[in-house]
């Protein structure tokens, strides 16, 4: 059992070029979030999806976009790459109405130089 | 508006001592509270939730709806126990109907052998 899988977990992005970062988890839950983790900042909420065909954002949208490609897929797209957007980006998903937190995949490492 | 304040960046202890990592919440409703821990350079792992009472690696939790707190104990620190912890709050379905959790900025445990 898998649980939430990251891809890639490592990155290099020269300012100005784009990338898609992809998620997928296979508990058959509904909820799937984008966050980021910054020194200091605690993890930031990007966008979430609370159900297959929903997208909402979170804290710190701006610079990203998302898709819920269906209910095990929630990918995060950078469209133009800023040295502010170095990060390590986690995605994360939960169930409902249950709430038992969530379970997070291993992260990807993002540098923009 | 919830938010979730850890006060300790960084929290050293003896092996072998008692651990304290102090969360303090705002939030007007009822709230669920969780702890998450990150060994170094690894997924965040559920660690607590208030509502199941659990102790977990030794580590324990009340919730003081008095004292608006959730802190983390444990009462003799292992060496293994070093990592980064996380206090996190849920105030319910969003109304886009999903869990969304907000963090504290964490506080980092080191146990000193």
């Amino acid at each position: 059992n898998a649980g939430v899988t990251q891809t890639p977990k490592f990155q290099v992005l020269k300012t100005g070029q784009s990338m898609t970062l992809q998620c997928a988890q296979d508990m058959n839950h509904n909820s799937m979030y984008w966050y980021r983790q910054d020194p200091g900042m605690g993890l930031r909420l990007i966008y979430y999806s609370a159900s297959e065909g929903t997208t909402d954002k979170g804290e710190v949208p701006n610079g990203y976009n998302v898709s819920r490609l269906n209910k095990r897929e929630f990918s995060l797209r950078l469209e133009s790459a800023a040295p502010s957007q170095t990060s390590v980006y986690f995605c994360a998903s939960s169930e409902r109405p249950q709430n038992y937190g969530y379970t997070f995949g291993s992260g990807t490492r993002l540098t923009v130089v | 508006a919830q938010r979730v304040t850890q006060p300790e960046k960084l929290l050293s202890v003896f092996k072998g001592a008692p651990v304290e990592l102090k969360c303090n919440y705002s939030y007007s409703g009822s709230p669920e509270l969780f702890w998450y821990v990150q060994y170094s350079r690894q997924r965040l792992q559920l660690l607590l939730r208030h509502i199941s009472r659990e102790s977990i690696k030794g580590f324990t939790a009340d919730l003081n709806k008095g004292e608006t707190s959730f802190h983390l104990k444990k009462p003799f620190a292992q060496e293994e126990d070093s990592a980064m912890y996380y206090c996190a709050l849920s105030g319910g379905y969003s109304g886009a109907g999903s869990y969304q959790l907000t963090f504290g900025k964490g506080t980092k445990l080191s146990v000193i052998p």
